[in-house]
Protein backbone atom coordinates (compact mmCIF):
# COMPACT_ATOMS: atom_id res chain seq x y z
CA UNK A 1 0.00 0.00 0.00
CA UNK A 2 1.33 3.38 -1.33
CA UNK A 3 1.49 6.02 1.34
CA UNK A 4 1.78 9.81 0.60
CA UNK A 5 3.35 11.46 3.51
CA UNK A 6 2.64 15.05 3.77
CA UNK A 7 2.98 17.68 7.30
CA UNK A 8 0.21 17.41 9.24
CA UNK A 9 0.25 21.05 10.60
CA UNK A 10 2.32 23.88 9.82
CA UNK A 11 2.07 27.93 11.10
CA UNK A 12 3.47 30.99 9.11
CA UNK A 13 2.87 34.42 10.20
CA UNK A 14 1.22 37.11 7.44
CA UNK A 15 3.91 37.57 5.01
CA UNK A 16 6.00 35.29 5.55
CA UNK A 17 6.93 32.29 3.49
CA UNK A 18 6.37 28.38 3.93
CA UNK A 19 6.78 25.39 2.29
CA UNK A 20 4.66 22.22 2.25
CA UNK A 21 6.36 18.75 1.22
CA UNK A 22 5.10 15.97 -0.23
CA UNK A 23 6.84 12.32 0.27
CA UNK A 24 5.98 9.02 -1.51
CA UNK A 25 6.71 5.67 0.63
CA UNK A 26 8.31 4.57 -2.81
CA UNK A 27 11.18 6.55 -3.16
CA UNK A 28 12.28 10.06 -4.11
CA UNK A 29 9.46 12.17 -5.83
CA UNK A 30 10.25 12.90 -9.36
CA UNK A 31 8.34 14.93 -12.23
CA UNK A 32 7.00 11.39 -13.34
CA UNK A 33 4.67 11.70 -10.73
CA UNK A 34 3.10 14.53 -11.77
CA UNK A 35 2.46 16.37 -8.65
CA UNK A 36 -0.67 18.48 -8.27
CA UNK A 37 -2.13 20.50 -5.31
CA UNK A 38 -5.22 21.36 -3.99
CA UNK A 39 -6.36 24.04 -1.58
CA UNK A 40 -9.25 23.52 0.18
CA UNK A 41 -11.35 25.58 2.74
CA UNK A 42 -14.16 24.99 5.41
CA UNK A 43 -17.57 24.15 3.97
CA UNK A 44 -16.12 24.43 0.06
CA UNK A 45 -15.11 21.39 -1.90
CA UNK A 46 -11.17 21.45 -2.87
CA UNK A 47 -9.17 23.92 -5.50
CA UNK A 48 -6.47 23.10 -7.75
CA UNK A 49 -3.27 25.17 -7.37
CA UNK A 50 -0.46 23.16 -9.23
CA UNK A 51 -0.49 20.39 -11.38
CA UNK A 52 2.67 18.50 -13.35
CA UNK A 53 5.01 19.25 -10.64
CA UNK A 54 4.56 23.25 -10.94
CA UNK A 55 2.26 24.66 -13.65
CA UNK A 56 -0.31 26.74 -12.28
CA UNK A 57 -3.97 27.80 -13.15
CA UNK A 58 -5.15 30.92 -14.49
CA UNK A 59 -6.73 31.28 -11.02
CA UNK A 60 -3.60 30.38 -8.91
CA UNK A 61 -1.95 33.24 -6.95
CA UNK A 62 1.49 34.21 -8.32
CA UNK A 63 2.77 33.89 -4.60
CA UNK A 64 1.87 30.17 -5.05
CA UNK A 65 4.68 28.03 -6.82
CA UNK A 66 5.61 24.09 -7.23
CA UNK A 67 9.20 22.25 -6.98
CA UNK A 68 10.46 19.34 -6.38
CA UNK A 69 12.76 19.40 -3.28
CA UNK A 70 14.83 17.05 -1.76
CA UNK A 71 13.19 14.16 -2.95
CA UNK A 72 9.73 14.92 -2.49
CA UNK A 73 7.17 17.88 -3.66
CA UNK A 74 6.74 21.12 -2.38
CA UNK A 75 4.47 23.88 -2.49
CA UNK A 76 5.71 27.32 -1.27
CA UNK A 77 3.66 30.72 -0.74
CA UNK A 78 5.54 33.24 -0.51
CA UNK A 79 4.03 36.41 0.88
CA UNK A 80 1.33 34.28 2.90
CA UNK A 81 -1.81 36.42 3.23
CA UNK A 82 -4.43 35.65 5.74
CA UNK A 83 -6.75 34.00 3.26
CA UNK A 84 -4.23 31.27 2.72
CA UNK A 85 -5.63 29.39 5.60
CA UNK A 86 -6.43 26.23 4.29
CA UNK A 87 -5.79 22.52 4.19
CA UNK A 88 -3.63 21.42 1.59
CA UNK A 89 -3.20 18.08 -0.06
CA UNK A 90 -0.87 16.71 -2.69
CA UNK A 91 -1.57 13.91 -5.26
CA UNK A 92 0.73 11.82 -6.71
CA UNK A 93 0.37 9.40 -10.00
CA UNK A 94 1.43 5.95 -9.87
CA UNK A 95 0.57 4.83 -13.27
CA UNK A 96 -3.01 4.61 -13.40
CA UNK A 97 -3.49 4.90 -10.02
CA UNK A 98 -3.71 8.35 -7.84
CA UNK A 99 -2.84 8.60 -4.25
CA UNK A 100 -3.65 11.67 -2.01
CA UNK A 101 -1.55 12.69 1.08
CA UNK A 102 -3.69 12.94 4.30
CA UNK A 103 -2.93 16.94 3.75
CA UNK A 104 -1.44 19.99 5.82
CA UNK A 105 -3.33 22.49 8.03
CA UNK A 106 -1.89 25.66 7.35
CA UNK A 107 -2.46 28.43 10.13
CA UNK A 108 -1.68 32.32 9.59
CA UNK A 109 -1.00 33.95 12.44
CA UNK B 1 -16.78 27.18 -18.50
CA UNK B 2 -16.31 23.53 -17.78
CA UNK B 3 -18.66 22.35 -14.95
CA UNK B 4 -19.14 18.86 -13.50
CA UNK B 5 -22.67 18.78 -11.42
CA UNK B 6 -23.32 15.62 -9.13
CA UNK B 7 -26.34 14.22 -7.97
CA UNK B 8 -27.93 15.04 -4.85
CA UNK B 9 -27.82 14.14 -1.39
CA UNK B 10 -28.08 10.76 -0.59
CA UNK B 11 -28.83 8.96 3.38
CA UNK B 12 -28.60 4.75 2.56
CA UNK B 13 -28.40 2.33 4.64
CA UNK B 14 -25.55 -0.36 5.87
CA UNK B 15 -25.42 -3.03 3.07
CA UNK B 16 -27.57 -1.24 0.21
CA UNK B 17 -25.64 0.08 -2.57
CA UNK B 18 -25.28 3.99 -3.83
CA UNK B 19 -25.18 5.16 -7.12
CA UNK B 20 -23.85 9.10 -8.22
CA UNK B 21 -24.04 11.12 -11.26
CA UNK B 22 -21.83 13.50 -12.60
CA UNK B 23 -23.25 15.40 -15.88
CA UNK B 24 -19.93 16.92 -17.43
CA UNK B 25 -20.58 19.82 -19.62
CA UNK B 26 -18.62 22.54 -22.36
CA UNK B 27 -15.92 20.20 -22.97
CA UNK B 28 -15.49 17.65 -25.38
CA UNK B 29 -17.06 14.66 -22.89
CA UNK B 30 -15.03 11.40 -24.53
CA UNK B 31 -11.51 13.43 -24.64
CA UNK B 32 -10.42 13.47 -20.31
CA UNK B 33 -10.62 11.46 -17.58
CA UNK B 34 -13.19 11.07 -15.07
CA UNK B 35 -12.12 10.36 -11.04
CA UNK B 36 -13.92 9.97 -8.00
CA UNK B 37 -12.74 11.19 -4.60
CA UNK B 38 -14.43 10.97 -1.46
CA UNK B 39 -13.81 12.71 2.15
CA UNK B 40 -14.66 11.76 5.09
CA UNK B 41 -16.12 13.84 7.81
CA UNK B 42 -12.77 15.69 8.96
CA UNK B 43 -10.79 13.66 7.17
CA UNK B 44 -8.21 14.30 4.24
CA UNK B 45 -9.36 13.17 0.53
CA UNK B 46 -9.51 9.56 -0.71
CA UNK B 47 -9.15 8.21 -4.90
CA UNK B 48 -11.60 5.64 -5.46
CA UNK B 49 -10.67 5.54 -9.35
CA UNK B 50 -11.22 6.58 -12.90
CA UNK B 51 -13.32 6.29 -15.99
CA UNK B 52 -12.13 6.70 -19.34
CA UNK B 53 -15.66 7.88 -21.08
CA UNK B 54 -13.97 7.43 -24.52
CA UNK B 55 -13.29 3.39 -24.44
CA UNK B 56 -15.28 3.15 -20.79
CA UNK B 57 -11.94 1.79 -19.34
CA UNK B 58 -11.92 2.01 -15.84
CA UNK B 59 -9.24 1.43 -12.75
CA UNK B 60 -9.83 1.30 -9.60
CA UNK B 61 -8.28 1.72 -5.72
CA UNK B 62 -7.70 -1.63 -4.44
CA UNK B 63 -8.95 -0.66 -1.82
CA UNK B 64 -12.42 -0.58 -3.81
CA UNK B 65 -11.92 -3.34 -6.36
CA UNK B 66 -15.03 -5.68 -5.93
CA UNK B 67 -17.51 -2.85 -4.30
CA UNK B 68 -17.17 0.34 -6.87
CA UNK B 69 -18.13 0.38 -10.41
CA UNK B 70 -17.80 3.36 -12.85
CA UNK B 71 -19.55 3.49 -15.69
CA UNK B 72 -20.59 6.41 -18.27
CA UNK B 73 -23.04 7.18 -21.17
CA UNK B 74 -21.83 9.13 -23.77
CA UNK B 75 -24.84 10.36 -24.79
CA UNK B 76 -25.41 12.35 -22.02
CA UNK B 77 -22.19 12.78 -20.94
CA UNK B 78 -22.42 11.51 -17.55
CA UNK B 79 -20.07 9.32 -15.63
CA UNK B 80 -21.61 6.93 -12.80
CA UNK B 81 -20.26 5.56 -9.79
CA UNK B 82 -21.93 2.47 -7.94
CA UNK B 83 -20.38 1.62 -4.53
CA UNK B 84 -21.94 -1.75 -3.28
CA UNK B 85 -22.41 -3.19 0.71
CA UNK B 86 -22.00 -0.36 2.24
CA UNK B 87 -21.17 0.49 5.96
CA UNK B 88 -20.89 3.54 8.08
CA UNK B 89 -17.32 4.26 7.15
CA UNK B 90 -18.85 5.24 3.44
CA UNK B 91 -20.26 7.97 5.26
CA UNK B 92 -18.55 11.06 3.43
CA UNK B 93 -18.93 13.65 0.32
CA UNK B 94 -18.28 12.20 -3.13
CA UNK B 95 -16.82 14.19 -5.61
CA UNK B 96 -16.37 14.14 -9.39
CA UNK B 97 -12.98 15.52 -10.98
CA UNK B 98 -11.94 15.81 -14.36
CA UNK B 99 -8.54 15.25 -15.16
CA UNK B 100 -6.70 16.51 -18.47
CA UNK B 101 -2.90 15.63 -19.05
CA UNK B 102 -2.21 15.31 -14.95
CA UNK B 103 -4.47 18.32 -14.29
CA UNK B 104 -7.30 17.51 -11.65
CA UNK B 105 -8.47 21.05 -13.19
CA UNK B 106 -12.24 20.55 -12.56
CA UNK B 107 -14.10 19.75 -9.72
CA UNK B 108 -18.05 18.91 -8.95
CA UNK B 109 -19.38 20.41 -6.37
CA UNK B 110 -19.57 17.28 -4.14
CA UNK B 111 -22.30 14.80 -3.02
CA UNK B 112 -23.01 14.20 0.91
CA UNK B 113 -23.88 10.51 1.48
CA UNK B 114 -24.62 9.02 4.71
CA UNK B 115 -25.05 5.49 5.52
CA UNK B 116 -26.83 5.05 8.44
CA UNK B 117 -29.20 2.18 10.03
Amino acid sequence: QTVVTQEPSLTVSPGGTVTLTCASSTGAVTSDYSPNWFQQKPGQAPRSLIYSTSNKHSWTPARFSGSLLGGKAALTLSGVQPEDEADYYCLLHYADARVFGGGTKLTVL
Amino acid sequence: QVQLVQSGAEVKTPGASLKLSCKASEYTFTSHFVHWVRQAPGQGLEWLGRIDPRGDHTFYGQRFQGRVTMTRDTSTSTVYMVLSSLRSEDTAVYYCIREVMSNFDYWGQGTLVTVSS
